[in-house]
Parts: structure tokens; sequence; C-alpha cells
């Protein structure tokens, strides 16, 4: 089956740095990833979606200087959280998605993010 | 706009219990529903889909039937085992969504042995 790895699986960083979060498919081609959002014991909040080669599409709410989303091939997408601080600690889920498999995402382990 | 309504949890039941997940939807035109699990520490897996009226998804034991008449994709096990303990999202995807998920809030299940 199709399998996306995110890395690293978790960090701690200090306030006012920045992170990178990588997120791959290994086995096909990822048309559009999407990255996600997932507070303790609540459900996922889409963040943005990014289409290979052009801008991510960013959720009403999402600052999308803060959390800047780089899709350069087809099987790597980047989410990077720009000056970070402790309120944006929070697990990072992304999910990728196969050219013509509109109904089929598949999910990365998720980057458990801590900022001290 | 599209929106899933699970039961909210947690649920606690007896290993070898019968399990029941409600989920309801509203959604524009003919949705695909999925069951995803999550355990601890991980991220998503897909559990089980359905992309039809009446379309039964299965896997693990466990199944959900595509209900347009009732808008429901109800999860079921017959017998759930210790190791099934996760947390449990109900999901659409849908033209009218621009084929993003739709998720509901998520049942957390702890069996006991």
């Amino acid at each position: 089956g199709a399998v996306v790895s995110q890395h690293p699986s978790w960090v701690i960083c200090k306030s006012g740095t920045s992170v990178k979060i990588e997120c791959r498919s290994l086995d096909f081609q990822a048309t559009t990833m999407f990255w996600y959002r997932q507070f303790p014991k609540q459900s996922l909040m889409l963040m943005a979606t990014s289409n290979e080669g052009s801008k991510a599409t960013y959720e009403q709410g999402v600052e999308k200087d803060k959390f800047l989303i780089n899709h350069a091939s087809l099987t790597l997408s980047t989410l990077t959280v720009t000056s970070a601080h402790p309120e944006d600690s929070s697990f990072y889920i992304c999910s990728a998605r196969a050219f013509g498999g509109l109904d089929t995402q598949y999910f990365g382990p998720g980057t458990r993010l801590t900022v001290l | 706009g599209d929106s899933v309504t699970q039961m909210e949890g947690p649920v606690t039941l007896s290993e070898e219990a019968f399990l029941t997940i409600n989920c309801t939807y509203t959604a524009t035109g003919y949705p695909s529903l999925f069951w995803y699990v999550q355990y601890p520490g991980e991220g998503l897996q897909l559990l089980l889909k359905a992309t039809k009226a009446d379309d039964k998804g299965s896997n693990k034991g466990f199944e959900a039937t595509y209900r347009k008449e009732t808008t429901s994709f109800h999860l079921e096990k017959g017998s759930v085992q210790v190791s099934d303990s996760a947390v449990y999202f109900c999901a659409l995807i849908s033209g009218g969504s621009n084929y993003k998920l739709t998720f509901g809030k998520g049942t957390l299940l702890t069996v006991n042995p």
C-alpha cells in the first residue's frame, strides 16, 4: 500500500526558532498534500492544501507567513513553523493524494512539536 | 457546508463485547465515507471506506454500511480486542468540499481485558 513518511517524528525547540517538517510519499507521486494540526484529544484541523509546483491554499485563520508550505516535487512537501512559540506546540500530520485518487488520502505518522 | 457528527466518547468495553460507534453526516452531492483509526502517538490509518449508497466497508472485523436514507455510516465490530483501543474518526469527502476530508471529532475506545 501507499506509504507516507514524516520527519522528524518529534522535535523540541526553543521559542523564536524555526522548525521544518518533511512529508514524503515513498511509493507514489502525490499531486496534492495536506497539512493538519491536531490538539490533544481533538480532531484534525486542516491547515492547508498544497499542490506540486504551486502555492499552498491556506484554510481560514491559518497564518501563511507563520506556517510556510513548500511542495517542490511530487514526493515531498515541507511545513516550516517560523518563529515558533509555545502555542504552536501540537501534533502535525500530513497526508498525500495521488493523481486521480480524489477520495483517497494516505496519512503520515505525524510529528510532535514542542516549543519551550 | 459538509459536516460529520459522531458519538462522543470515551467508550469503554470489555474484551469480546460488541462495538457500535454512531456517525451521521451532512454533505452536498454523493460523498465517500470513511472510518480512520489513530493509535496512541501515531498518525491516521484508513480502516474502511464506502463510496456509494448501500456499500459496506469492512476490514479487521469492523464493518460500516453507507445508509443514504439516514445519512449514517455507523461503525460496528462483533467482538472487540484490547488491541482495538484507539481513537476512531468518521470522515467524508465530497465535491462540495473540494475533495477535502471532513472529520468528526473522534471517539476514544478503550477495551479492557
